[in-house]
């Protein structure tokens, strides 16, 4: 595709379940990024990936998320036992490269109820 | 992470220039400025970037200070569509992207 794709656009999960997200990067974008944005603030950086690998993970905040990108393209962001603070719109962008201009997807709104 | 400051909103007319300041006075030599903007309800989106000279593109210029320590983000005639939250961005390469809460716009009709 055009851009980096994300699914769903929308996410109503009950607290306690897990939840999946997707990203579909740009074709070609060796560098993946997942974001956390809470009303009214900036992005929050969660988690790098550099092809396969999660290059730096220091933005997760506990135990409960996981990413993976197992062939180095497409990735799912993992949230388990869902609290009603995880409530955010989770934002994926991808670059050619670690530290040029990142495209970023419209968002995962997730909403922990 | 070296620190950027920007004013929380501006405001600014329908077809006038605008001039959007960040200051970032730790600024490292390596350090590339970057500007994103974030529309309502989409992603963040790439505006401009420079390292020391001025930089134009279809969206944007950028006027870095000679001492780097603060720059603007100049958007030459102002429309409805530019209402958006701007970020003001340090990165080396090799960095991620570090978002502060940037100056939210306001563009009178």
């Amino acid at each position: 595709g055009a851009g980096v794709s994300q699914t769903p656009s929308n996410k109503v999960t009950e607290k306690g379940k897990y939840v999946e997200l997707r990203c579909d990067p740009i074709s070609g974008h060796t560098a993946l990024y997942w974001y956390r944005q809470s009303l009214g603030q900036g992005p929050e950086f969660l988690i790098y990936f550099q092809g396969t690998g999660a290059a730096d993970d220091s933005g997760l905040p506990n135990d409960r998320f996981f990413a993976v990108r197992p062939e180095g393209s497409v990735s799912t962001l993992k949230i388990q036992r869902t609290e009603r603070g995880d409530s955010a719109v989770y934002l994926c962008a991808s670059s050619r490269l670690r530290g040029v201009r990142a495209f970023f997807g419209q968002g995962t709104r997730l909403t922990v109820v | 992470d070296a620190k950027t400051t920007q004013p929380n909103s501006m405001e600014s007319n329908e077809e006038e220039p605008v001039h959007l300041p960040c200051n970032h006075s730790t600024i490292s030599g390596t350090d590339y400025i970057h500007w994103y903007r974030q529309l309502p309800s989409q992603g963040p989106e790439y505006v401009i970037h420079g390292l020391t000279s001025n930089v134009n593109n279809r969206m944007a210029s950028l006027a870095i200070a000679e001492d780097r320590k603060s720059s603007t983000l100049i958007l030459h005639r102002a429309t409805l569509r530019d209402a958006a939250v701007y970020y003001c961005i340090l990165m080396n390469r090799d960095d991620k992207i570090i978002f502060g809460k940037g100056t939210r716009l306001h563009i009178l009709p």
